[in-house]
């Protein structure tokens, strides 16, 4: 059965300090997609990254950051020189054949001024 | 474009009411879900859809129905709600359908839903 675990409940840091967040992930599928989503405190949910289980290459937009690691099944996600507008719940997720998307319980980022 | 529709937005029933959410798509996607938010156990997945005619059980499916006749619209239903339903209850779609899941989801806003 497929599983995200966000170990990190809840992370506080100063803005323009660099901050990861971790995602392991369990999955006995050799093909399959994550994802990573954005939740600000208004609530929508926000799509932020897919990756293909077949493309282990990291990727950089702006200010983020994704490491995907197979030997680890990981799939974590940093955010360089954090803004107060970084502030949200931010998801995990995986799919696997059918497209059931199962989420991670989220990690809690607070930046503060 | 409207995208994904959720309505209510809020709702308060009483144990034992039951009710319908309903959520509509203008997107033409195959895919629709509903998952429900609970506090540190993130999103979870009440049921999903492929296509017109074909639901499945997603994680938590007991006390929730669905059905998909037409390709826009996919309600779930509270057959007799319970405090432990309390939740905000998401719908999402996307362009995957039978074939292929790859696709970003997009969601609805969210509907509250109270039972006392």
């Amino acid at each position: 059965a497929q599983k995200v675990t966000q170990a990190q409940t809840e992370i506080s840091v100063v803005e323009k300090e660099d901050v990861t967040l971790d995602c392991v992930y369990e999955t006995r599928d050799t093909t399959y997609y994550l994802f990573w989503y954005k939740q600000p405190p208004s609530g929508e949910l926000v799509f932020l990254i897919r990756r293909n289980s077949f493309d282990e290459q990291n990727e950089i937009s702006g200010r983020y950051s994704w490491n995907f690691q197979k030997s680890t099944s990981s799939f974590n996600f940093t955010i360089t020189a954090s803004q107060v507008v970084d502030s949200a719940v931010y998801f995990c997720a995986l799919s696997e054949a059918g497209n059931k998307l199962v989420f991670g319980a989220g990690t809690i980022l607070r930046v503060k001024s | 474009n409207a995208g994904v529709t959720q309505t209510p937005k809020f709702q308060v029933l009483k144990t034992g009411q039951s009710m319908t959410l309903q959520c509509a798509q203008d997107m033409n996607h195959e895919y629709m879900s509903w998952y429900r938010q609970d506090p540190g156990m993130g999103l979870r997945l009440i049921h999903y859809s492929v296509g017109a005619g074909i639901t499945d059980q997603g994680e938590v499916p007991n006390g929730y129905n669905v059905s998909r006749s037409t390709t826009e619209d996919f309600p779930l239903r509270l057959l007799s709600a319970a405090p432990s339903q309390t939740s905000v209850y998401f719908c999402a779609s996307s362009y995957s359908g039978r074939s292929s899941y790859n696709s970003p989801l997009h969601f609805g806003n969210g509907t509250r839903l109270t039972v006392t």
